[in-house]
């Protein structure tokens, strides 16, 4: 158990339609971090969180959007939903928001979209 | 553009002989280098990392070895198990290169018995 949570396990949506995957980080950690891994593919890093703060953004499309609240929790907002949304969603966190030194992830949101 | 690579999708290893999984960065501002294990419907799990200013980091049956002339590192397995079936993922990241980690996209380990 790495200590990230992820909810839900599982998701299944319609297109066009808008979802909300969560993650509550190891405890004490102050950064949260959001990949995407599409089928047999590596993961994409989407975007990084640091004490509630964005602190770097990757692939992330426009109709993504993610916030970091003050209790560290975190979500990732999905909108106008598409096909190619579907995907395993992972959220990981580390301490410091450092990068040299490992993330710890959740057991990801599998996502999808018919 | 793929940063880190990992150019074999698969590899099949017999139970008690070394795996060998291989890695490619092409970036020079990468420093630190992890590696990651992955079961089906688990996320991923940290296994080893390697900081630009080694070598070699040795953690039990799990040796990684870096070489930044040739901006290559690898993963050893020795001796490898069944439950080492897995999907391994290498990762880099630096600190001036950016706050997040970028991913290879795997390889396949099958340790058949």
């Amino acid at each position: 158990d790495s200590g990230v949570t992820q909810t839900p396990k599982h998701l299944i949506t319609a297109t066009g339609q808008r979802v909300t995957l969560r993650c509550s980080p190891r405890s004490g950690d102050l950064s949260v971090y959001w990949y995407q891994q599409s089928l047999d593919q590596g993961l994409q890093f989407l975007i990084q969180y640091y004490n509630g703060e964005e602190r770097a953004k990757g692939n992330i499309l426009e109709r993504f959007s993610a916030q970091q609240f003050p209790d560290l929790h975190s979500e990732l907002n999905l909108s106008s939903l598409e096909l190619g949304d579907s995907a395993l969603y992972f959220c990981a966190s580390t301490l410091t928001g450092a990068v040299n030194t490992e993330a710890f992830f959740g057991q990801g949101t599998r996502l999808t979209v018919v | 553009d793929q940063q880190v690579k990992q150019n074999s999708p698969s590899l099949s290893v017999q139970e008690g002989r070394i795996s060998i999984l291989n890695c490619d960065y092409t970036n020079s501002m990468f420093d630190y280098f992890l590696w990651y294990k992955k079961y089906p419907a688990e996320g991923p799990t940290f296994l080893i990392s390697i900081s630009s200013i080694k070598d070699k980091n040795e953690d039990g049956r799990f040796t990684v070895f870096l070489n930044k002339s040739a901006k290559h590192l690898s993963l050893h397995i020795v001796p490898s198990q069944p439950g080492d079936s897995a999907v391994y993922f290498c990762a880099a990241s630096g600190v001036n290169y950016g706050q997040n980690f970028v991913f290879g996209p795997g390889t396949r380990l099958s340790v058949l018995p």
